[in-house]
């Protein structure tokens, strides 16, 4: 089984509707993050979430919201969905930088979103 | 404001040559860099991390090394495979803020 888990894979949706991603870890990991994936711009981060009680904005936040539901779960909604926010988008965990850690960042497969 | 920066964007090699990918970043105040792995339409595989106070990892016949003062990194994969292609992403860590900053990747084919 992978290590961090995201569902939906794929996911097509009209504009105005309200949707929900869903992630999990087995990493065991307190971190966890949102990214998403468009051409040309690379991967840019959305929320991250250093623990169950720990929601951080990202760069580019605005539209999303996530809910921290336990350690190994992380789902980010999008409230009100638009075409611009057609993307691919990444659930990651990482181990932190506390002592003895790497900060190596485990990704999900990724959900591909269409909007439109 | 941290820029990562990979150079080429792609590359096409014969099968059996060495391959080098390039990553500079403008911020050498890094935690670490990691090099990733990404298949068209899946997700990013970690292939190397270097923490700030090391100057290369080696993976098999991967390695890469860690300029940290010229803000660079480099990625050689030793006798290139057709499974070799697909996009290298690389990323580095600022602890400061928690930011993961990516390159655009190198798009790899390895011609068989």
């Amino acid at each position: 089984d992978a290590d961090v888990t995201q569902t939906p894979r794929n996911r097509i949706t009209k504009t105005g509707k309200r949707i929900m991603l869903e992630c999990s870890q087995t990493k065991g990991h307190d971190r966890m993050y949102w990214y998403r994936q468009d051409p040309g711009l690379g991967l840019r981060l959305i929320y991250y979430s250093f623990d169950v009680k720990d929601i951080n904005k990202g760069e580019i936040s605005d539209g999303y919201s996530v809910s921290r539901q336990a350690q190994a779960k992380f789902s980010l909604s999008l409230e009100s969905a638009i075409p611009n926010q057609t993307a691919l988008y990444f659930c990651a965990t990482s181990d932190g930088t506390g002592l003895g850690a790497k900060n190596i960042q485990y990704f999900g497969a990724g959900t591909r979103l269409s909007v439109l | 404001k941290q820029e990562v920066t990979q150079i080429p964007a792609a590359l096409s090699v014969p099968e059996g040559e060495n391959l080098v990918l390039n990553c500079s970043f403008t911020d050498s105040a890094i935690y670490n860099l990691q090099w990733f792995r990404q298949d068209p339409g899946k997700g990013l595989t970690s292939l190397l991390l270097i923490q700030s106070s090391q100057r290369e990892q080696t993976s098999g016949r991967l390695n890469a090394s860690l300029d940290k003062s010229s803000g660079r990194s480099t990625l050689y994969i030793a006798a290139s495979q057709p499974g070799d292609s697909a996009t290298y992403l690389c990323a580095v860590f600022k602890a400061a803020g928690n930011k993961l900053t990516f390159g655009g990747g190198t798009r790899v084919l390895v011609k068989p």
